[in-house]
C-alpha cells in the first residue's frame, strides 16, 4: 500500500527555522516526483515545488523560490520542506503528494504549521 | 505565474450535471495535456479525480469526466450527489516555470 506519512503539527515563533518531513512507503521512492502544496487557512491550494528523489532534481514555483528549501534523502525514503526564518504568513497546512502521470495521486495527511509570537 | 481561473462557486440539484471550467494560457492548459482535477472535502487532503485531461484513477466514479478545448479545461460531474459537495481544483503543468500551477478553486454546492 502506497503511503505518505508527514511529520506532526508545529508551533513556532517568527524568525525560527523549521524542517518538516514526508516519508514514503509501499513504492519505489526514487522513481516518482514528490510535490509540496501549501494551503493557508480558508484558502486554496498553492503549488510550492517538486523534487525527484532519484537525483534530487528540484523545481520551485516562482512565489516560493528562495523562501523555502525542498530536499530528499532517498536512503530513508523521506522528502523535506524547510524554512530558515519563519514568518507569520507561513502559517498554513502543508501537504506532500506523489506525482504519477502529471497528477498527484497519493497525498500525505498534511502538517499544520503555526507561526505566532 | 498566475493561478488558473475557475468560477468561485457552482451549484446543482441532485441528479443534475454541472461543469467546472479552468482557464489558463497556451503556456499551461492550452499547451499540454497535463491537466488534473482534485476534490477536497473540509478538513481533508485533496483527492485526485482526473489526470492528463480526461483519465480517471482507479476507484473514481465514472460520473466524473474531464475535457479540454484550447486554453480551457472542464470537469463535468453527472448525476450530482450530496457527497460531491466539496471544493474542486484544477492543476496544469506550466512551461513558464517548468513546474505546476493550481486553479483558484470552485466550491460545489448540492442544493
Amino acid at each position: 500500500e502506497v503511503q505518505l506519512v508527514q511529520s506532526g503539527a508545529e508551533v513556532k515563533k517568527p524568525g525560527e527555522s523549521l524542517k518538516i518531513s514526508c516519508k514514503g512507503s509501499g513504492y519505489s521512492f526514487t522513481s516518482y516526483w514528490i510535490g509540496w502544496v501549501r494551503q493557508m487557512p480558508g484558502k486554496g491550494l498553492e503549488w510550492m515545488g517538486i523534487i525527484y528523489p532519484g537525483d534530487s532534481d528540484t523545481r520551485y514555483s516562482p512565489s516560493f523560490q528562495g523562501q523555502v528549501t525542498i530536499s530528499a534523502d532517498k536512503s530513508i525514503s523521506t522528502a523535506y520542506l524547510q524554512w530558515s526564518s519563519l514568518k507569520a504568513s507561513d502559517t498554513a497546512m502543508y501537504y506532500c503528494a506523489r506525482m504519477e502521470r502529471y497528477g498527484l495521486d497519493y497525498w500525505g495527511q498534511g502538517t499544520l504549521v503555526t507561526v505566532s509570537s | 505565474q498566475s493561478a488558473l481561473t475557475q468560477p468561485a462557486s457552482v451549484s446543482g440539484s441532485p441528479g443534475q450535471s454541472i461543469t467546472i471550467s479552468c482557464t489558463g494560457t497556451s503556456s499551461d492548459v492550452g499547451g499540454y495535456n497535463y491537466v488534473s482535477w482534485y476534490q477536497q472535502h473540509p478538513g481533508k487532503a485533496p483527492k485526485l479525480m482526473i489526470y492528463e485531461v480526461s483519465n480517471r484513477p482507479s476507484g473514481v466514479s465514472n460520473r466524473f469526466s474531464g475535457s479540454k478545448s484550447g486554453n480551457t479545461a472542464s470537469l463535468t460531474i453527472s448525476g450530482l450527489q450530496a457527497e460531491d459537495e466539496a471544493d474542486y481544483y484544477c492543476s496544469s503543468y506550466t512551461s513558464s516555470s517548468s513546474n505546476y500551477v493550481f486553479g483558484t478553486g470552485t466550491k460545489v454546492t448540492v442544493l
